[in-house]
């Protein structure tokens, strides 16, 4: 049972490149969202997904899109990266089939756009 | 939208000692949860400690405890018998309580605080 998986867990782009960060979990949960951390703001969500074939937006949806591809895989795309978007970002999953859980979060990945 | 402020970006604890980090959270909302994550240097978010704010009871764990006054909006976190383990970025986190439409449980951080303990 691996958890939360992100890939991959640095990278370097170029501005005006593409990439996609891959999300996977094993634990059978519904829900799945993306946060990105800055310093001094902590983790703001980008989008989720309540439910396979469902997304979101978050508060800082801009610049990114978000495939579900199924139940375990929740992908973020970065169409056009731009220096704003150098960030450490959490994947993130939680089963929501009741009131009380809690969401169980990805090693993350650390993205620098020069 | 709620807003969650964590007023001390920076605390120290002499090991074995106890520390105290504060919370304060804006909502409109009666039925919430609160929760406590830890980062270490590792990156990892980690949870540390919830509270429904429907109980009145003090959430533990261990060393951990809070200090929940709903009244005053304050979700405090407090670390007995600190170890150096716990040196870390500590973040509060508010949830909104799921009416219907399980999913959309969207949690809203704190900036954080950093606790380093000292030997």
């Amino acid at each position: 049972n691996a958890g939360v998986t992100q890939t991959p867990k640095f990278q370097v782009l170029k501005t005006g490149q593409s990439m996609t960060l891959q999300c996977a979990q094993d634990m059978n949960h519904n829900s799945m969202y993306w946060y990105r951390q800055d310093p001094g703001m902590g983790l703001r969500l980008i989008y989720y997904s309540a439910s396979e074939g469902t997304t979101d937006k978050g508060e800082v949806p801009n610049g990114y899109n978000v495939s579900r591809l199924n139940k375990r895989e929740f992908s973020l795309r970065l169409e056009s990266a731009a220096p704003s978007q150098t960030s450490v970002y959490f994947c993130a999953s939680s089963l929501a089939e009741t009131r009380i859980y809690e969401q169980y979060f990805g090693p993350g990945t650390r993205l620098t756009v020069t | 939208a709620q807003t969650v402020t964590q007023s001390q970006p920076e605390m120290s604890v002499q090991e074995a000692e106890t520390v105290t980090l504060s919370c304060t959270y804006d909502t409109s909302e009666s039925d919430y949860y609160l929760f406590w994550y830890k980062q270490p240097p590792s990156r990892q978010m980690i949870l540390v400690i919830r509270q429904e704010a429907y109980k009145q009871q003090n959430a533990t764990e261990n060393r951990f405890s809070v200090n929940f006054q709903k009244a005053a909006k304050s979700f405090s976190l407090k670390i007995s018998d600190s170890q150096l383990g716990d040196a870390a970025m500590y973040f509060c986190a508010y949830r909104s309580a799921p009416l219907s439409n399980f999913g959309n449980e969207k949690l809203t951080f704190g900036t954080g605080t950093r606790l380093t303990i000292i030997p």
